[in-house]
């Protein structure tokens, strides 16, 4: 079983719709919870980071985290076509940082 | 956050040869991190460089293939030797900064992509 799990996709939403990322994690002792998104040939860059069960909205990105349920997830409102990337799910446990596989999001106008 | 600078940012190298990448930082950080993506894979968590001691190494790297240097608090080194066709990958340095909740949060330099022929 892979630490973190995520669906690969690709996953397209029209432009303008909600992109829904979903991720599982495997260790319940995990502390914290990250979203990063790469551009195909670009390094990850952080959006997003998630601590306590709830929700976390930044911009048009919201992070959903359910700890019982070792349950993260993405929310993209209004998608764009520079949203277009790969998401990639991580998890902090116990000072290691696991990735997941990532989704691919393609966005068609 | 953290601005990484990594170079060479690509290379193509021969079968054999050995290749070392760098990694700047602009601020001080504690911990650094060499990972290799593999094409079409996610992130692979290669070693942790701590200054002042040695590397430690992640299951299936070894020290002998993938020498790591961190002189300070600012830089680290990664050489990727006798290289095969399987090494090529992109190599990213990384460090973890101090984020909400005072826990550490992970940045990643621009990244080198490695073609070996």
């Amino acid at each position: 079983q892979k630490e973190v799990e995520q669906n690969s996709g690709p996953l397209s939403v029209p432009e303008g719709a909600i992109a829904s990322l979903n991720c599982t994690y495997s260790d319940r002792g995990s502390q914290s919870f990250f979203w990063y998104r790469q551009y195909s040939g670009k390094s990850p860059e952080l959006i997003m980071s998630i601590y306590s069960n709830g929700d976390k909205e930044d911009g048009r990105f919201t992070a959903q985290l359910n700890k019982a349920s070792q349950y993260v997830s993405l929310l993209i409102r209004d998608s764009q076509p520079s949203d277009s990337a790969t998401y990639l799910c991580a998890v902090n446990s116990w000072g290691k940082f696991q990735f997941g596989a990532g989704t691919q999001v393609v966005v068609t106008p | 956050s953290a601005v990484i600078s990594q170079k060479p940012s690509r290379d193509i190298c021969q079968r054999g040869t050995s290749l070392t990448i760098q990694c700047q930082v602009d601020s001080q950080v504690t911990m650094m991190f060499w990972y290799r993506q593999q094409p079409g894979q996610s992130l692979t968590l290669i070693a942790t460089a701590n200054q002042g001691s040695e590397a430690t190494y992640e299951s299936g790297f070894v020290i002998d293939k993938f020498p790591i240097s961190r002189p300070n608090l600012t830089f680290s080194t990664l050489t990727v030797s006798n290289m095969s066709p399987e090494d090529s990958s992109i190599y990213l340095c990384s460090v973890e900064t101090s984020g909400d909740m005072n826990t550490g949060e992970l940045f990643f330099g621009e990244g080198s992509r490695l073609t070996v022929l």
